[in-house]
């Protein structure tokens, strides 16, 4: 079955560029599936950022939009997240995930970021 | 942007017993396009129902999603010490096209 591995630096510096990356295991990227980046603050809800598919374009959430950028590498099977500009209300539990029927049915267990010079 | 609303924030109750949850939208959802999830401490979160009204793979039939329009609710039949978690709903539209509620704590009373 598929499973997500986030990974990637726990500390970004203010004003730095968040940089995360998702290994696909157990399945391709390369599906008819999309695969989405997911964020939740320290004590809050879940936001979305954005969604990518292997052969179209990403979307990303609008509040979040001129920050980000979601890539894919089918080489590796994995996909990644780039948030620049980031500050203190950055800091969150980043998860990764496969959409599917207008949801998201397979997670990453998270990775923590926090915003911290 | 369709805003999700979740209530009760806090709802305790005693395993065995009936539990509703409830998630409002501020404009009409197709019934497709509402999912639900559980989350526990320091865990991602699991997808319970989407569809509406859909169990995912391996999710108990104690749990049941039902609504249409803009109201929506899960609820668990008979609750079990491992169901005491947090739970959100989603909704999938135009943009952002995803979005969450603010989350419902299912606590032990």
């Amino acid at each position: 079955q598929v499973q997500l591995q986030e990974s990637g630096p726990g500390l970004v510096k203010p004003s730095g560029t968040l940089s995360l990356s998702c290994a696909v295991s157990g399945g391709s990227i390369s599906t008819n599936n999309w695969w989405s980046w997911v964020r939740q603050a320290p004590g809050k809800g879940l936001e979305w950022i954005g969604e990518i598919h292997h052969s179209a374009k990403p979307s990303y959430n609008p509040s979040l939009r001129g920050r980000v950028t979601i890539s894919v590498d089918k080489s590796k099977d994995q996909f990644s997240l780039s948030l620049s500009s980031v500050t203190a209300a950055d800091t969150a539990v980043y998860y990764c995930a496969r959409n599917a029927i207008y949801c998201m049915d397979v997670w990453g267990k998270g990775t923590t970021v926090t915003v911290s010079s | 942007e369709i805003v999700l609303t979740q209530s009760p924030g806090t709802l305790s109750l005693s395993p065995g017993e009936r539990a509703t949850l409830s998630c409002r939208a501020s404009q009409s959802v197709s019934r497709t396009y509402l999912a639900w999830y559980q989350q526990k401490p320091g865990q991602a979160p699991r997808l319970l129902v989407y569809g509406a009204s859909i169990r995912a793979t391996g999710i108990p039939d104690r749990f049941s999603g039902s609504g249409s329009g803009t109201d929506f609710t899960l609820t668990i039949s008979r609750l079990e010490a491992e169901d005491f978690a947090v739970y959100y709903c989603q909704q999938y539209a135009t943009s952002p096209l995803y979005t969450f509620g603010q989350g419902t704590k299912l606590e032990i009373k």
